[in-house]
């Protein structure tokens, strides 16, 4: 199985700063038709999960241009650049490159 | 509008079997690959199965496999997890969810719409 590793686990932001997580795997998410299988939700609270990114830095319908996403291979990074009260919840990365699906642990972003 | 809602949870006893499902709308069903998510209470998603729009291709995390068993009726816009042999561990929110690439074979899939979960509480 593929090991999704997120870090921070936790980050606190004050609104209009920046903030970053990044999700590591234990294998290359590059598939041999260039595809990388790497995705990015929001969960915020008491609601069902969002898709934000797609294809590592690709943004879902919708989703604000604050948001980006880069990485390749093993090593992701989602990037918000300027936080705002809407963006609290809990962030997953999820790999699908293997029939498997396996998600990040989450990171819970707060506002300070 | 795409719904995904989702039913059949609710409180079983530790070795016994239920099953849940999924009612569809908004969308062509039969044109995609449906998933099973499930998040126990406070942690993080798991994915516990995944099929095919013509249910040619079917899969199933290891904690589940050989327990659990995805299904769909395209004629009635229905998916459905038959779980038996529960655990304590099984319990949690099960959420559906679609993918969206049409007529995907679920690898390189992924979700574009959630329900809101139904809650299956595994206990004696």
């Amino acid at each position: 199985d593929i090991v999704m590793t997120q870090t921070p686990l936790s980050l606190s932001v004050t609104p209009g700063q920046p903030a970053s997580i990044s999700c590591k795997s234990s294998q290359s998410l590059l598939h041999s038709d260039g595809q990388t299988s790497l995705y990015w939700y929001l969960q915020r609270p008491g609601q069902p999960p969002q898709l934000l990114m797609y294809e590592v830095s690709n943004r879902f319908s919708g989703v604000p241009d604050r948001f980006s996403g880069s990485g390749s291979g093993t090593d992701f990074t989602l990037n918000i650049s300027r936080v705002e009260a809407e963006d609290v919840g809990i962030y997953y990365c999820m790999q699908s490159i293997q029939l498997l699906f396996t998600f990040g642990q989450g990171t819970k972003l707060e506002i300070k | 509008e795409v719904r995904l809602v989702e039913s059949g949870g609710g409180l079983v006893q530790p070795g016994r079997s239920l099953r849940l499902s999924c009612a569809a709308s908004g969308f062509t069903f039969d044109d995609y690959a449906m998933h099973w998510v499930r998040q126990a209470p406070g942690k993080g998603l798991e994915w516990v199965s995944g099929i095919s729009w013509n249910s040619g291709k079917i899969g199933y995390a290891d904690s589940v496999k050989g327990r659990f068993t995805i299904s769909r009726d395209n004629a009635q816009n229905s998916l459905y997890l038959q779980m038996s042999s529960l655990t304590t561990a099984d319990t949690a929110f099960y959420y559906c969810a679609k993918d969206i690439n049409p007529f995907g074979e679920l690898l390189h899939g992924y979700f574009d719409y959630w329900g809101h979960g139904t809650l299956v509480t595994v206990s004696s």
